[in-house]
């Protein structure tokens, strides 16, 4: 089936350690993004890649990095940097003249 | 720049009820326009878009929406509301498509939590 794949759903940190959020689309989509979901804040964009091994920063780009490698691959680096990381993370991926589908989410928490 | 405003973090309609979710946007470059629903601990779903073209568009699940540039808004409507619509509204705006021909990053607002009264 094809589609948007983040994994892990859940995961915990531990306060300064770096965390890796995976995001696999198998659509063939060249662009793809990041968000940050906060309650009552609406979707903040973190990083956006329109391209394969290009990217820009979103407006809360700050404490997280990305790679993009692959066309398919573009996973999200929470770092030590990044001083309040609990959210809820939302990856997502856009065809050619279409607006973003977007995968399940993984939600993050520091413990 | 772009922003997005949406009026009512919770609206509250009775099951059958006219729907209406107000969404103003504010953009330096003529706007793409989109709404997304999103229920409980899951990612969004496009419910419609507007772009170029006619500017009432018509979505899933009975939604519809009219862009109004004179008055920069971009309302959110579905002539009967149904126990199942009950879920978070998001309205975006993008500046349009980028380089690889992916929406420019889109800018959303904070969301409208939707409720359903039996």
């Amino acid at each position: 089936d094809g589609g948007i794949t983040q994994s892990p759903k859940y995961l915990f940190r531990k306060e300064g350690q770096n965390v890796t959020l995976s995001c696999e689309q198998n659509l063939n989509h060249d662009a793809m993004y990041w968000y940050r979901q906060d309650p009552g804040q609406g979707l903040r964009l973190i990083y956006y890649s329109q391209i394969v091994n290009d990217f820009q920063k979103g407006d809360i780009a700050e404490g997280y990095s990305v790679s993009r490698e692959k066309k398919e691959s573009f996973p999200l680096t929470v770092t030590s940097a990044q001083k309040n990381p609990t959210a809820f993370y939302l990856c997502a991926s856009s065809p050619q003249g279409t607006p973003p589908f977007f995968g399940q989410g993984t939600r993050l928490t520091v413990v | 720049a772009q922003s997005v405003t949406q009026l009512g973090s919770h609206v509250s309609v009775s099951e059958g009820a006219l729907v209406l979710l107000r969404c103003n946007y504010s953009s330096s470059v003529p706007p793409y326009l989109f709404w997304y629903v999103q229920y409980p601990n899951q990612g969004l779903q496009l419910l419609l878009k507007y772009t170029t073209g006619a500017t009432l568009v018509k979505g899933i699940n009975g939604f519809e929406a009219e862009f109004k540039k004179s008055e920069t808004s971009f309302h959110l409507t579905k002539p009967s509301a149904h126990m199942s619509d009950a879920a978070e509204y998001f309205c975006a705006v993008s500046g349009g498509w980028g380089t690889g021909g992916g929406a420019d990053g889109l800018t959303f607002g904070k969301g409208t939590h939707l409720i359903i009264q039996p």
